[in-house]
């Protein structure tokens, strides 16, 4: 099965600066790879994916990039603001049949004020 | 966007009562849902695949007799936690696919606490 590997677990930045979180995944066959958001308590909420035949996505702040052959993508949020503290997840699916979810393992992000 | 629902909240209950969960999708039909457990500070694990009209797929270490799932329409799914013990005390949350392409709507989360 898929296994989807995150680091760093913990980051702190200061307001305004960038983080970066990175994930692996182990199945070539995945295809689609979503990042969340959760806040304590609260579900995951959806903040930017790409699917295997893009190789960035930018929404404002945030962007991820995908590397196929190396099979690893990459969040980067730029001039982080004190909200953006939470817990984020990487994701990978192989879409395509209503394939199931293996999450990272988590990085929580800190802006420091 | 699609809505799931999850009903309750939060429960308490006693060590050795049964629980049930409820995920609902609001406004669209969900031939499959998905429930994950998630304890704190780690993340959502699979534990189940909820396949309507026929039996869930559950994941490896995770005990069917224990955590048994029913999706007996396209919008709902229940998940009960039998004789539940402390340590089944966890963030339970369901998702459901819309389409085939993978995105994922998740219910808000069911806090089950055991004593």
């Amino acid at each position: 099965g898929e296994n989807v590997e995150q680091h760093p677990s913990t980051l702190s930045v200061q307001e305004g600066d960038s983080a970066v979180i990175k994930c692996t995944y182990s199945d070539s066959a995945s295809n689609y790879f979503p990042w969340y958001k959760q806040e304590l308590g609260k579900r995951p909420q959806l903040i930017i994916d790409i699917r295997s035949n893009v190789g960035e996505k930018k929404d404002q702040r945030i962007a991820v990039t995908l590397n196929k052959t190396a099979k690893h993508f990459s969040l980067h949020i730029t001039e982080t603001q004190p909200e953006d503290s939470a817990v984020y997840f990487c994701a990978a699916i192989l879409s395509g049949g209503y394939q199931k979810v293996t999450f990272g393992t988590g990085t929580k992000l800190q802006v420091i004020p | 966007g699609a809505v799931v629902s999850q009903h309750p909240s939060w429960v308490i209950c006693k060590s050795g009562t049964s629980v049930k969960i409820e995920c609902r999708s609001l406004d669209f039909q969900a031939t499959t849902m998905f429930w994950y457990r998630q304890f704190p500070k780690q993340s959502l694990m699979l534990m189940a695949t909820s396949n309507e009209g026929s039996k869930a797929t559950y994941e490896q270490g995770v005990e069917k007799d224990k955590f048994l799932i029913n999706h007996a329409s396209l919008t709902l799914s229940t998940l009960t936690v039998t004789s539940a013990h402390p340590e089944d005390s966890s963030f339970y949350i369901c998702s459901a696919p819309r389409t085939s392409e993978g995105e994922q709507f998740f219910g808000p989360g069911t806090r089950l606490t055991v004593l």
